[in-house]
């Protein structure tokens, strides 16, 4: 069964830095998706990516799909405390699978 | 503007007490779906349903059962909850299920307490 494992588990940055945060899948992938969660609430839908190489941005959040689609990476510019929060890829297979999520905290 | 309705946010029930979870969604979408999501775990599948085809989890305790009586509403009944049930239940939808790859679209979750 396929796996996802983010890095890192943890992060704490101060307001203003960027970051990185990076999902890999144990086998090809062939949709990948980006949620955030905040504390007590439900997913939201950041982004999906599908072909090998591609990218999308929105506001200060790019992610990337790497070639061989088995690695995805999700960066923030200029990070704020709004940014804050639980970040889960998921991979688009017969069902969606998450991976093990990464915490995010900003302080001023 | 809410296109994944739960409710209540907050339940508390007894051990043992049946509960209900409810979920409404304004997209008119085909599938949905109940997550149970533990503390610092990530979301976990228990079923969903296409159009009125229901698909249970095969490690989907017999506890769990659903309703769905029309497009828009979903129902997650616990018949006998235990401590262990005490999670975040996420629902979710999407426009459709084309071998899984549609985008699906959460709700705010209810967490569900068991005294």
């Amino acid at each position: 069964s396929q796996e996802l494992e983010q890095s890192p588990q943890s992060l704490i940055v101060q307001e203003g830095k960027n970051l990185t945060i990076n999902c890999t899948s144990s086998k090809t992938l062939y949709g990948l998706y980006w949620y955030k969660q905040k504390y007590g609430e439900g997913l939201i839908f950041l982004m999906m990516l599908q072909k090998g190489g591609e990218e999308k941005s929105h506001e200060k959040i790019t992610a990337k799909l790497d070639e061989k689609k088995q690695q995805s990476s999700l960066h923030i510019t200029a990070s704020q405390p709004s940014h804050a929060g639980i970040y889960l890829c998921g991979a688009d297979t017969d069902k969606l699978i998450f991976g093990t999520g990464t915490r995010l905290q900003v302080f001023p | 503007d809410a296109m994944v309705i739960q409710n209540p946010r907050y339940q508390v029930t007894q051990f043992g007490k049946p509960v209900t979870l409810s979920c409404s969604q304004t997209l008119n979408h085909n599938v949905m779906y109940w997550y149970q999501q533990k503390s610092s775990q990530a979301p976990k599948l228990l079923f969903h349903y296409y159009d009125k085809d229901f698909n249970n989890e095969a490690d989907t305790p017999d506890n769990f059962q659903s309703r769905r009586p029309n497009t828009s509403f979903c129902f997650l009944d616990i018949r006998s909850p235990g401590l262990g049930d005490a999670a975040m239940y996420l629902c979710a939808t999407s426009r459709d299920q084309l071998a899984g790859r549609d985008t699906q679209y959460f709700g705010p979750g209810t967490r569900l307490t068991v005294l």
